[in-house]
């Protein structure tokens, strides 16, 4: 049973650039939620989905961002007209219906020039 | 929200040493998970233990969910636990919204 995969690991863009970050979750994982870790931060929450709902996105900036988790496909989270301080490590976790322990990707860390 | 605290922020230890890692959080939780964050950035599933105890080999983690706190036991240390380790937690709200509240972390540095 593979892992939550995220894809890809490394992305590089200009500032103004979007960026499309994917999560893959756990076979049979309907729970999906994004979170972003700052330079010498902690994890923080952003957008809480399930399959073609958004549940809660209360951690994501009002704008430039968007999440969505199709009914086929991974999830994407996507940045547009990306900034300095959008640079960070982003993870996606997942888990099981019924059952609230989260599982993590590999994370995407995404540079901004 | 809810406040998540953990202790020491910083840890440096000689191989074969054990330690006590704490996190205090504000309010009921019905999640806590233990997370190890090794050199290359991957989040490792430690324990899921929103109560009670439990072990795994050299690792052992307590939540005293009354008292709203948590430890995590790392006995006989080795180099390859050296990275960041993360508590983070679920507030119960009678409804789950699942989101995940992280500490800030105990920067954990073992030398041979």
């Amino acid at each position: 049973n593979a892992g939550v995969m995220q894809n890809p690991r490394h992305l590089v863009r200009r500032r103004g650039q979007e960026a499309r970050l994917r999560c893959s979750p756990m076979k049979g994982h309907s729970h999906v939620y994004w979170y972003r870790q700052l330079p010498e931060e902690g994890l923080k929450f952003m957008v809480y989905l399930q399959k073609e709902n958004i549940i809660d996105e209360s951690g994501m900036p009002k704008e430039r961002f968007s999440a969505e988790f199709p009914k086929e496909g991974p999830s994407i989270l996507r940045i547009q007209q990306v900034v300095r301080g959008d640079s960070a490590a982003y993870f996606c976790a997942s888990h099981i219906d019924g059952y609230n322990e989260q599982f993590f990707g590999p994370g995407t860390r995404l540079t901004v020039l | 929200g809810i406040q998540v605290e953990q202790s020491p922020p910083d840890l440096i230890l000689q191989e074969g040493a054990n330690s006590t890692l704490r996190c205090n959080f504000s309010d009921s939780v019905n999640n806590l998970q233990w997370f190890h964050q090794n050199p290359w950035g991957q989040l490792i599933n430690l324990f899921y233990i929103p109560s009670g105890t439990k072990q795994n080999g050299r690792l052992s983690a307590t939540t005293v969910a009354t008292e709203r706190y948590s430890l995590l036991y790392i006995s006989s240390s080795q180099t390859t636990d050296s990275g960041v380790y993360f508590c983070a937690v679920e507030r119960d709200r009678g409804s789950t919204l699942g989101r995940l509240y992280f500490g800030r972390g105990t920067q954990l540095t073992v030398w041979p």
